[in-house]
């Protein structure tokens, strides 16, 4: 059955370092996300892509983050300056349009 | 109002029991809904989707209420299997990027 795949399945990182989360989607999939899931809390959306461009952010994707679909497999989120409240648990979406999201087995991000 | 409400519980119930959880959302130009399970630390996964004529998988059934903004999802026969916490997930309006809005989760536990 195919999968989202996501690496590295975890990242320990120092404040102020940048980091790159990896996501392969599923690949007949058009439309792409990142959530978060900070620990305890719920499952908060980031980002959806579609057709090699943002179309909808949340007010936690500011200027430190940023998405690129860089060849046809790949989809990356980057976090510029990381903060010690980035640390989370990051999950890849993908889906046709209509049907449900289809989520990867996600990276915990520890920022310290 | 919160966008997605469910009763974050736990359930304690013993196995073979029926279990149902219940979710509200605010906004009425939701379009898709869906249950998601989400076991501890791990990616949502989907479970079903939800339609208005109410639709059955096996043990599982849910229900969707538009006029209420209710959506519903009933467990018979509970197994050790199910114990995981439970999303009510819907769509925001302007669904053409199918960006899911999550509930913060019912958590059940089956007990022997």
């Amino acid at each position: 059955e195919p999968e989202v795949t996501q690496t590295p399945s975890h990242q320990v990182t120092q404040m102020g370092q940048e980091v790159i989360l990896r996501c392969v989607p599923i690949s007949n999939h058009l439309y792409f996300y990142w959530y978060r899931q900070i620990l305890g809390q719920k499952v908060e959306f980031l980002v959806s892509f579609y057709n090699n461009e943002i179309s909808e952010k949340s007010e936690i994707f500011d200027d430190q983050f940023s998405v690129e679909r860089p060849d046809g497999s790949n989809f990356t989120l980057k976090i510029r300056s990381t903060k010690l409240e980035d640390s989370a648990m990051y999950f890849c979406a993908s889906t046709l349009q209509g049907k449900g999201l289809f989520f990867g087995s996600g990276t915990q991000l520890s920022v310290l | 109002r919160k966008e997605v409400e469910q009763d974050p519980g736990p359930f304690n119930v013993p196995e073979g029991a029926t279990v149902a959880f219940n979710c509200t959302y605010s906004n009425s130009a939701s379009q898709s809904f869906f249950w998601y399970r989400q076991d501890c630390r791990k990616e949502p996964k989907l479970l079903m989707s939800v339609y208005s004529s109410g639709n059955e998988d096996g043990r599982f059934t849910a229900q969707l209420n538009r006029a209420s903004q209710y959506i519903s999802l009933l467990i018979r026969d509970s197994k050790l299997s199910d114990s995981a916490t439970y999303l009510c997930v819907v769509t925001a309006y302007g669904g053409a990027t199918n960006k899911l809005i999550f509930g913060t989760g019912t958590l059940l536990a089956v007990q022997p």
